[in-house]
């Protein structure tokens, strides 16, 4: 049973670019959250999306947009990349329904030059 | 909002030490809480998880409480080994969604 998988591992672009980051959760979970984790501290809740919709957003910009697929794999796209966004991007997904434990990948890591 | 606090940020014990790594959380309207670890570059691995009904999990060497009224939880490993050095993270879920509120974490090196 494959946990969840996140693609590229890593990436390099210049600011000012957008980027498009990919993840396919984990088999039987409908739920993804993002999450940034910058250096040294912990992760940052960024967006979840269930049933193909945006159900709960954190306290990111509008740059982070997101998509979820029929088959429940998930992007998150950010535009107009800035220094500050260099970080390990983190999926995960969860099981139907809240509270209910989540399952990470490996992270994309991300560097912005 | 809720905020998570971990203490000590960084430990450095010898091998063979029992030790306990401790989270508190602001907002007690917990769902359940979620102890990670995290080796360097790398993803997250799901230790244990505690529902807000419970007071202790335990899963081989580790055992994590939860004090959930007073808005703490500790994590103890035993007879800590090297292999046990990484970044230990914990997080609570809210009761309006699954979404994680995560510590800064605790960095911990177990010396041969």
């Amino acid at each position: 049973d494959a946990g969840v998988t996140q693609s590229p591992t890593h990436l390099i672009k210049t600011r000012g670019q957008q980027v498009t980051l990919r993840c396919s959760p984990k088999s039987g979970h409908d739920t993804v959250s993002w999450y940034q984790q910058a250096l040294g501290q912990g992760p940052q809740f960024i967006f979840q999306y269930y049933e193909e919709e945006e159900r709960q957003r954190g306290n990111f910009p509008d740059r982070f947009s997101g998509h979820q697929f029929p088959n429940y794999s998930s992007e998150l796209n950010v535009n107009a990349l800035l220094l500050g966004d260099s970080a390990l991007y983190l999926c995960a997904s969860s099981r139907p329904g809240t509270g209910i434990e989540q399952y990470f990948g490996p992270g994309t890591r991300l560097t912005v030059t | 909002k809720q905020e998570v606090t971990q203490i000590p940020a960084a430990l450095s014990v010898p091998e063979g030490e029992n030790l306990v790594l401790n989270c508190s959380f602001t907002d007690s309207a917990i769902y359940n809480l979620q102890w990670f670890r995290q080796d360097p570059g790398k993803g997250l691995t799901s230790l244990l998880l505690i529902q807000s009904s419970q007071r202790e999990q335990t899963s081989g060497r580790l055992n994590a409480s939860l004090d959930k009224s007073s808005g703490r939880s500790t994590l103890y490993i035993a007879a800590s080994q090297p292999g046990d050095s990484a970044t230990y993270l914990c997080a609570v879920t809210e009761t309006s969604g699954s979404r994680l509120t995560f510590g800064e974490g605790t960095q911990l090196t177990v010396n041969p």
